[in-house]
């Protein structure tokens, strides 16, 4: 079956410092993948897609790439800052009327 | 970004009552809306797709005749939890999507206690 796995510890790292996580997926050949933020209490937050023949993606602080021979997605945040301490999602696409498949998460720490 | 409005964002019921939950997409029109349960430290779980004007598409294990989806319109879809236990004590949210492919963008979601 598809699945999914991020660091399943939390992550904590010092401001300033650039975060990377780690979103590998087995069983599946996703057409894209996406990173969302989520924060306690809220609904998550759309951070950057990136296509299966895109190697990878910036958006100011933040990089995704893409490596569809590992599996793997890796997301960077550089300069990182106590406001980005939250928990982020990686998710891939199903493959059928955009339903995605998400992720457990994994719980950044940025320590100022 | 489109913004996606979510209410009640709590709510506290007795068991056995039915709580109905608005999902409204306040800036573009979304023809499929998707509901999503959330447990403590556990991945998001899809529910049901739901879609206006017809009848919704639910997940696997998701029974429809306790968790009722209603997408009246472009921009509202409803999801009504019946004759709630507390084991239906979560946190529901609620996502729709602008095109064919793409990113979702989320309701601030909905925590529902059953006592």
């Amino acid at each position: 079956s598809q699945k999914i796995e991020q660091n399943s510890e939390a992550l904590n790292i010092q401001e300033g410092k650039t975060a990377t996580l780690t979103c590998n997926y087995t069983n599946y050949s996703p057409a894209y993948l996406q990173w969302y933020r989520q924060d306690p209490g809220r609904g998550p937050v759309f951070l950057l897609l990136i296509r299966e023949n895109e190697k990878e993606k910036r958006k100011e602080r933040l990089k995704v790439t893409f490596d569809t021979t590992l599996k793997q997605s890796l997301f960077h945040i550089t300069a990182s800052q106590p406001a980005d301490s939250a928990t982020y999602l990686c998710a891939l696409d199903a493959g059928n009327n955009r339903k995605l498949i998400w992720g457990l998460g994994t719980s950044l720490a940025v320590n100022p | 970004g489109a913004v996606v409005s979510q209410h009640p964002s709590r709510v506290i019921c007795k068991s056995g009552t039915s709580v109905k939950i608005e999902c409204r997409s306040l800036d573009f029109q979304a023809t499929t809306m998707f509901w999503y349960r959330q447990f403590p430290k556990q991945s998001l779980m899809l529910m049901a797709t739901s879609n206006e004007g017809s009848k919704a598409t639910y997940e696997q294990g998701v029974e429809k005749d306790k968790f009722l989806i209603n997408h009246a319109s472009l921009t509202l879809s409803t999801l009504t939890v019946t004759s709630a236990h507390p084991e239906d004590s979560s946190f529901y949210i609620c996502s729709a999507s602008e095109g064919a492919i793409g990113e979702l963008f989320f309701g601030e979601g909905s925590r529902l206690t059953v006592l």
